[in-house]
């Protein structure tokens, strides 16, 4: 069964950095595309962007220049960084899979959730 | 930006009731890669539906998909207890960026 699970600080200072790591176990990271998306009471359902095996990827233009993303093979992992948080970003962080390029999300993590205060 | 824009915001229904779920899109969506997802409380999304009309694995019959071009409907033909959610469209035909509907609410009457 594949299983996504998200790990990370749970409260991040405004103008700091925000940092996620999902691990994957039940399927190679190495096969498929790897999403974050995030979910607040205020935007909803939004999508942050993928990264693929040979570490291309892709993010939403909205959060373009504060995206950072990584993937490591070897661990089955990948991770996310955002740089100059502010309360805005304060959300519930969820990793998915999907099967490639035009391909919906299959398997979703639980969740990680992230708040930004001083 | 596709805005995908799902109603009613909230639908009370009976259990045995139908349910017909609407998602409608700013502009088309290419080959009809539309999803729907149901989400519970403190839950992630699960997948339901792919590709507008195909159920994914281990999903009941009496869920089904339909629609194209900027018209979807997301339709349960007898609620069960659980089934009652928030449900969510989604579009992956233009991937920037692949965006969400606000959510359609799916009560207990």
């Amino acid at each position: 069964q594949v299983q996504l699970q998200e790990s990370g600080p749970g409260l991040v200072k405004p103008s700091e950095t925000l940092s996620l790591t999902c691990s994957v176990s039940g399927a190679s990271i190495a096969s498929y595309y790897w999403s974050w998306i995030r979910q607040s009471p205020g935007k909803g359902l939004e999508w942050i962007g993928y990264i693929y095996y040979s570490g291309g990827s892709k993010s939403n233009p909205s959060l373009n220049s504060r995206v950072t993303m990584s993937i490591d093979t070897s661990k089955n992992q990948f991770s996310l960084s955002l740089t100059s948080v502010t309360t805005a970003d304060t959300a519930l962080y969820f990793c998915a899979r999907s099967g490639g390029y035009n391909y919906h999300f299959d398997f979703w993590g639980q969740g990680s959730l992230v708040t930004v205060s001083s | 930006e596709i805005v995908l824009t799902q109603s009613p915001g909230t639908l009370s229904l009976s259990p045995g009731e139908r349910a017909t779920l609407s998602c409608r899109a700013s502009q088309s969506v290419s080959d009809r890669y539309l999803a729907w997802y149901q989400q519970k409380p403190g839950q992630a999304p699960r997948l339901l539906i792919y590709d507008a009309s195909r159920r994914a694995t281990g999903i009941p019959d009496r869920f089904s998909g339909s629609g194209s071009g900027t018209d979807f409907t997301l339709t349960i033909s007898r609620l069960e207890p659980e089934d009652f959610a928030v449900y969510y469209c989604q579009q992956y035909g233009s991937s920037s960026p692949y965006t969400f509907g606000q959510g359609t609410k799916l009560e207990i009457k």
